[in-house]
């Protein structure tokens, strides 16, 4: 089953504006994270914020997390083409899983 | 540095034909290490994972069988392929239960 949901499932924008993708996720978790996957190929580790945290910021990334409504949110600033992917949000479905749990993505298209 | 390697990269194979995807991880020991798959369009689907040798845990009861059969190898295999099966698959490691994943660059596989 799925523990996180990204909203929206699909976002068009244009270079030099801002994109934010949410994630909603079902059970507690020890921390939430999110990965990008460019079309075709592996998904590579973005950010991780654990679950006693609130904001967290990484270049042009800013990851919030809000366990009482069990969200989270990536905003990527002054978005390029080359940010055109898929981002998936990810979590481990319990206490002592080892099972990551991901999302179905949300498709960022960045048009220059 | 790791780096994990995962092959074939494509392959396209007839229905009830066997299958042997592998995947190795180079410079960690005793990763956990996991298989997911991505239908087309899709978010991922935990198949296996692993946490050292000889230990396999399902995720999804299927025709799908995993083998750990040293510390950094991990060979997902099927005896006979469905239409169903047809997706793209990942191979992963992490060095801990809650970390950050990373991936392997996918083998796509196409059942005629």
């Amino acid at each position: 089953s799925q523990q996180g949901e990204e909203d929206p499932q699909a976002l068009s924008i244009q270079e030099g504006e801002n994109a934010t993708m949410n994630c909603s996720y079902k059970t507690s978790i020890n921390n939430l994270q999110w990965y990008r996957q460019n079309s075709g190929r592996g998904l590579v580790h973005l950010i991780l914020i654990r679950s006693n945290e609130r904001e967290k910021h990484s270049g042009r990334l800013r990851v919030t997390l809000d366990t009482s409504k069990k969200s989270s949110s990536l905003l990527i600033t002054a978005s390029r083409a080359a940010d055109t992917a898929s981002y998936f949000c990810a979590s481990y479905s319990g206490a002592g899983s080892y099972q990551l749990t991901f999302g179905k993505g949300t498709k960022l298209s960045v048009i220059p | 540095s790791q780096t994990i390697h995962q092959w074939p990269a494509t392959l396209v194979q007839p229905v009830g034909s066997p299958l042997s995807l592998e995947c190795t991880v180079e410079g960690t020991s005793n990763p956990n290490l996991y298989w997911y798959r991505q239908a087309a369009g899709r978010g991922l689907q935990l198949l296996f994972y692993s946490v050292g040798i000889g230990q396999i845990s399902s995720e999804v009861p299927q025709n799908l069988s995993a083998s750990r059969p040293q510390d950094r190898q991990f060979i997902l295999s099927s005896k006979k392929l469905l239409l169903s099966d047809s997706g793209f698959y990942l191979c992963a490691w992490s060095g801990d239960s809650t970390g950050e994943l990373f991936f392997g660059e996918g083998s796509r596989l196409t059942v005629l």
